[in-house]
């Protein structure tokens, strides 16, 4: 079965700190999709990345970067100095097997304070 | 390039009711998902069209809810009768297509459900 855990519920942190988002996956396939989203208090969800399981490196966009660990099955997503726009909540999510279904995480609410 | 629209954006009714929600995709994605997201847990796929049929509706609680698609463009999810369970935000996605390829998918803004 497939399952994406977020075991982080809530972290609050103080505006210019670094924080690390944690996600663990299982799958038994050998092709799958990882991705990030982020849900602002708007509640609309928005992509920011995306990585297939061939594909171990890690990656940064400014700000953000994402550590890829198949031997942990973890990819974890960190912040480099917070802003307060980044308060949001952030879901991990796995498609594996057929049909591109999205199976999300929990979440995880990111508090960033002034 | 415009995003996936959905209507309403809130809608509040009392237990039993039907209610209904609608979802224009992205221009040129033949893939639809319709998600139901319970306040503080994740979203979780009710069904996924290709075009206008059927994909995916395994947790689609079909003695309640159903859904279509019927020219493979708009789609609209209906609650009948609705239960204090459904309560949840409703989120449409589309993307390109099925395969894995194709599998980032565009949300809109969600629908916000209360039953009361």
């Amino acid at each position: 079965a497939q399952k994406v855990t977020q075991a982080q519920t809530e972290i609050s942190v103080v505006e210019k700190e670094d924080v690390t988002l944690d996600c663990v996956y299982e799958t038994r396939d050998t092709t799958y999709y990882l991705f990030w989203y982020k849900q602002p208090p708007s509640g609309e969800l928005v992509f920011l990345i995306r990585r297939n399981s061939f594909d171990e490196q890690n990656e940064i966009s400014g700000r953000y970067s994402w550590n890829f660990q198949k031997s942990t099955s973890s990819f974890n997503f960190t912040i480099t100095a917070s802003q307060v726009v980044d308060s949001a909540v952030y879901f991990c999510a796995l498609i594996s097997g057929g049909y591109n279904k999205l199976i999300f995480g929990a979440g995880t609410r990111l508090a960033v304070h002034p | 390039e415009a995003g996936v629209a959905q209507s309403p954006r809130y809608k509040i009714i009392e237990k039993r009711q039907s209610v209904a929600f609608w979802c224009n995709p992205i221009s040129g994605h033949a893939t639809l998902y319709w998600y139901q997201q319970i306040l503080g847990q994740g979203p979780k796929l009710l069904i996924q069209f290709q075009n206008n049929g059927v994909v995916d509706d395994s947790q689609l609680p079909k003695d309640r809810f159903s859904a279509e698609r019927l020219k493979g463009v708009d789609s609209t999810l209906k609650i009948q009768p609705a239960k204090l369970e459904d309560s949840a935000v409703y989120l449409c996605a589309s993307s390109l297509g099925p395969g894995l390829a194709d599998n980032e998918q565009f949300f809109g803004p969600g629908t916000r459900l209360t039953v009361l």
